[in-house]
């Protein structure tokens, strides 16, 4: 069975940072472009950023740009999301998922002081 | 980041049929489709279509998908209760170089 899950989520004040991890298990890690979605409180879902298959591609949301970096270990099976600077409306619900066929269960980030 | 255009909700009864509409544009949804996603509350988006139309393994015939130019449209036959979520669609951008959703529908049965 095919899983994603994420981890590192928690309560963080406004400037600091945050590591997300999505470990994928059931599949070929390799073959997907993952990607992290995040989802406010009570609204709908925004793509946050994307890696390819290898790691030599990535892109970014422009409200996390210069922010967030987005890296891939295939030999583990892991994609993370380093969070930095981060902001109060950056407390959401934050996803892995290739989008189109896989989601993970989601990890939350609340910033606060 | 520009996203795709989806009525915010949509009501008809037990046994009816809700045709949903997901709009965007020839770097989206004409460029290669869109996939749709169920999401109940307080649960992750399931995957209902993929961007090609099919239904992924264990998802119910009375959810079929269909693209006409840039507008994408999810038909669910037979309203259930268990219908009842929020629906979004989703495609890649190829001019954004990100992918990009629709605010999504609210499905009510009554």
């Amino acid at each position: 069975e095919v899983h994603l899950v994420e981890s590192g989520g928690g309560l963080v004040q406004p400037g600091g940072s945050l590591r997300l991890s999505c470990a994928a298990s059931g599949v070929t890690f390799s073959d997907y472009w993952i990607h992290w979605v995040r989802q406010g409180p009570g609204t709908g879902l925004e793509w946050v950023a994307r890696i390819n298959n290898d790691g030599s591609g990535t892109s970014y949301a422009d409200s996390v740009r210069g922010r967030f970096t987005v890296s891939r270990d295939n030999a583990k099976n892991t994609v993370y999301l380093q969070m930095n600077s981060l902001r109060a409306e950056d407390t959401a619900l934050y996803y892995c998922s290739t989008v189109f066929e896989l989601w993970g269960q989601g990890t939350l980030v609340t910033v606060s002081s | 980041q520009a996203g795709l255009t989806q009525p915010p909700s949509v009501s008809k009864g037990l046994r009816q049929t809700a045709t949903l509409t997901c709009t965007g544009s020839s770097d989206n949804v004409g460029y290669q489709g869109a996939a749709w996603l169920q999401q109940h509350q307080g649960h992750p988006p399931k995957v209902l279509s993929s961007r090609n139309n099919n239904r992924p393994s264990g998802i119910s015939e009375r959810f079929s998908a269909s693209r006409s130019g840039n507008t994408a449209s999810l038909t669910i036959n037979g309203l259930q209760p268990e219908d009842e979520a929020d629906y979004y669609c989703s495609a890649w951008d190829r001019s954004l170089d990100a992918v990009v959703f629709g605010g999504g529908t609210k499905v009510t049965v009554l």
